[in-house]
């Protein structure tokens, strides 16, 4: 079974707006990291988060990892109709190293 | 710099055929992995390799073979297609398994 979680499936807002995607996964992690597909693409690697870190920044992306709570947050602030996109949360196992995709959420931004 | 290729980038099989999917990449990264990925069920992983001669199972290895002969290359082999195996397949490489992952195009593969 996968690994990762995500919440929710859907996603749409208007352009501007903030777009919050929560991930959860279930066994020990060396890292977490965060994805995003293009319609008809290949992925593309966002941020990542490792298991001693708490909260990450990349431009508009905002990472949080709850280790305790084994779960993590994408915040995309300001959001542009660009960002429509398929987003994945992937976790790295600390015992194997693979990288293990959750199914994904399906944003769309709305000019 | 090419990154991760996949060819093809589309096929249809019959049932019972065979075929390998190519993936190279120019990175010289040592871990590689195969994953598919059907509507509503995300990306799974198939095979992976964390260098030359070394490979293993992910989650959904049957009916799949993989090799790794060298740094650069990671065929996936299909040996009797079945319509299950309808699905989009994408090869990834990193410079170690718990780097970010580098991502092919993706090939579209339909079993008839």
């Amino acid at each position: 079974s996968q690994q990762g979680e995500e919440d929710p499936q859907a996603l749409s807002i208007q352009e501007g707006e903030n777009a919050t995607m929560n991930c959860s996964y279930k066994t020990s992690i060396n890292n977490l990291q965060w994805y995003r597909q293009n319609s008809g693409r290949g992925l593309v690697h966002l941020i990542l988060i490792r298991s001693n870190e708490r909260e990450k920044h990349s431009g508009r992306l905002r990472v949080t990892l709850d280790t305790s709570k084994k779960s993590s947050s994408l915040l995309i602030t300001a959001s542009r109709a660009a960002d429509t996109a398929s987003y994945f949360c992937a976790t790295c196992s600390s015992n194997t190293g693979k990288l293990i995709f959750g199914q994904g959420t399906t944003l769309q931004v709305k000019p | 710099n090419a990154g991760v290729t996949q060819t093809p980038k589309f096929q249809v099989l019959k049932t019972g055929q065979s075929m390998t999917l190519q993936c190279a990449q120019d990175m010289n990264h040592e871990y590689m992995s195969w994953y598919r990925q059907d509507p509503g069920m995300g990306l799974r992983l198939i095979h992976y390799s964390v260098g030359a001669g070394i490979t293993d199972q992910g989650e959904v290895p049957n009916g799949y073979n993989v090799s790794r002969s060298t740094t650069e290359d990671f065929p996936l082999r299909l040996l009797s297609a079945a319509p299950s195996q309808t699905s989009v397949y994408f090869c990834a490489s990193s410079r170690q398994d718990t780097t970010e992952a580098f991502f092919g195009q993706g090939t579209r593969l339909t079993v008839v």
